[in-house]
């Protein structure tokens, strides 16, 4: 049963670019969310996604957007990239909407130079 | 707005010692409270997940409590391996916002 997987696991992006990120959650979940994690820093929420709809927002300018798909897998988008917006990006699968445990994927680098 | 906070931010034990990672929040309308392990570079692997109406949740060597009226948890690790050297984070689940709300973390490095 494969958990949660995210691609790509490292990107480098210029300022300015726009970037996607790929997410399909674990088997039998369908519930995403996406989460921002800083050097030294604690994962921030940016939004969760549940029947290919953005249902809860963080703090996150509009620069972040995403998508939920039928089969539930999910896209992180961010436009005209900041070097602030170098992170690792985590995704996170569940169902009933979160109240289960949550399931990390490994994340995705993203360098923004 | 929750706030979560973990002390310290960073520990180092020699192996086989007993420790105590701590966990406090402010908003205690929480639906849960997380812990999560996590190896440079990597993901989160979750360990121990405490409903708001429980008190404590044991793993193996792990056990977890909350105290929701005074806005604590703990995470208890028996007797440490250096393989449990890692980031321990805490995280407060708020049905309301559906999201979990992290600490930045406890820094664990247990020695031989």
């Amino acid at each position: 049963d494969a958990g949660v997987t995210q691609s790509p696991t490292h990107l480098i992006k210029t300022r300015g670019q726009q970037v996607t990120l790929r997410c399909s959650p674990k088997s039998g979940h369908d519930t995403v969310s996406w989460y921002q994690q800083a050097l030294g820093q604690g994962p921030q929420f940016i939004f969760q996604y549940y029947e290919e709809e953005e249902r809860q927002r963080g703090n996150f300018p509009d620069r972040f957007s995403g998508h939920q798909f039928p089969n539930y897998s999910s896209e992180l988008n961010v436009n005209a990239l900041l070097l602030g917006d170098s992170a690792l990006y985590l995704c996170a699968s569940s169902y009933d909407r979160g109240y289960s445990p949550l399931h990390f994927g490994n994340g995705t680098r993203l360098t923004v130079t | 707005k929750q706030e979560v906070t973990q002390i310290p931010a960073a520990l180092s034990v020699p192996e086989g010692e007993n420790l105590v990672l701590n966990c406090s929040f402010t908003d205690s309308a929480i639906y849960n409270l997380q812990w999560f392990r996590q190896d440079p570079g990597k993901g989160l692997t979750s360990l121990l997940l405490i409903q708001s109406s429980q008190r404590e949740q044991t793993s193996g060597r792990l056990n977890a409590s909350l105290d929701k009226s005074s806005g604590r948890s703990t995470l208890y690790i028996a007797a440490s391996q250096p393989g449990d050297s890692a980031t321990y984070l805490c995280a407060a689940y708020t049905g309301t916002a559906s999201k979990l709300t992290f600490g930045t973390g406890t820094r664990l490095q247990v020695t031989l």
